[in-house]
C-alpha cells in the first residue's frame, strides 16, 4: 500500500494567495483527519470527515479554512487568503481500526 | 476540553542511558496511544493500550497505561542514536471513540548523544 499520499510536499506562496493541500488516503480507510503542527502549538486537528461527511470541523481556526472530500480517495484543504501564521506542516492522516496513518506532510510557507 | 499533558519537553541523554516521558490526561480515556516523529518525518503510531494497568513491551520500549487510565509513559532501556526524534501521546478527544478524533500531547523531543 502507498500510505496516505500528500501534495505539495513543500509549497512558498505570498500573503493573500490561495492555497490547495491534497490528500489522497489508504485505500478503504474510512476516516480522514487533517492536523497542523507547528512548534508553538503542536498537533492540532483541524476537521476530520467519517465516509466522506466532515464529523467535527470545531478546529478549523477561521473561515480562510476550509476542507471538502468530495469522495472517498481524495480531501482538500484550502486556505484562502493565506497569511504568514498559516506556515506550518500540514499532516493528512486516514484509519479504519485503531491505527492512525499519517502523510508525510504539507511544509507551508506563508511570505 | 480533554486534555493530554506530557512531560518532559526535552530530554538529552547520552547513547545508552534510558529515557522515560509520562503523559497525563485530565479525564479518564478509554485508550492511550504512542506516535514516534522523526526530524522531518510525520508522526508514527507506535502502539496502543486500552486495559487498566496494561503493559507493553518492543524491544527496548516498554509502555504502560496507568490503574485510573489518567496516565501513561513509554520508558526506552539503553538508548540509541536510532531512537532520536519526539515522542506523542494522545488520547480520543472528547466524545471521541477509537476511530474519531485524538488530542496529541505537546510531545517530548529526545536527542542521544553518541
Amino acid at each position: 500500500d502507498a500510505g496516505v499520499i500528500q501534495s505539495p510536499r513543500h509549497e512558498v506562496t505570498e500573503m493573500g494567495q490561495e492555497v490547495t493541500l491534497r490528500c489522497k488516503p489508504i485505500s478503504g480507510h474510512d476516516y480522514l483527519f487533517w492536523y497542523r503542527q507547528t512548534m508553538m502549538r503542536g498537533l492540532e486537528l483541524l476537521i476530520y470527515f467519517n465516509n466522506n461527511v466532515p464529523i467535527d470541523d470545531s478546529g478549523m481556526p477561521e473561515d480562510r479554512f476550509s476542507a471538502k472530500m468530495p469522495n472517498a480517495s481524495f480531501s482538500t484543504l484550502k486556505i484562502q487568503p493565506s497569511e504568514p501564521r498559516d506556515s506550518a506542516v500540514y499532516f493528512c492522516a486516514s484509519n479504519s481500526g485503531n491505527t492512525i496513518y499519517f502523510g508525510e506532510g504539507s511544509w507551508l510557507t506563508v511570505v | 476540553g480533554q486534555q493530554v499533558m506530557q512531560i518532559p519537553q526535552y530530554q538529552h541523554v547520552q547513547e545508552g542511558e534510558d529515557f522515560t516521558t509520562y503523559c497525563n490526561s485530565s479525564t479518564t480515556l478509554s485508550n492511550i496511544q504512542w506516535y514516534k516523529q522523526r526530524p522531518g518525518g510525520h508522526p508514527v503510531f507506535l502502539i496502543q493500550l486500552v486495559k487498566s494497568g496494561e503493559v507493553k513491551k518492543q524491544k527496548r520500549l516498554t509502555f504502560q497505561f496507568g490503574e485510573a487510565k489518567k496516565n501513561s509513559s513509554l520508558h526506552i532501556t539503553a538508548t540509541q542514536t536510532t531512537d532520536v526524534g519526539t515522542y506523542f501521546c494522545a488520547g480520543p478527544g472528547a466524545g471521541g471513540t477509537s476511530y474519531g478524533k485524538l488530542t496529541f500531547g505537546q510531545g517530548t523531543i529526545l536527542t542521544v548523544h553518541p
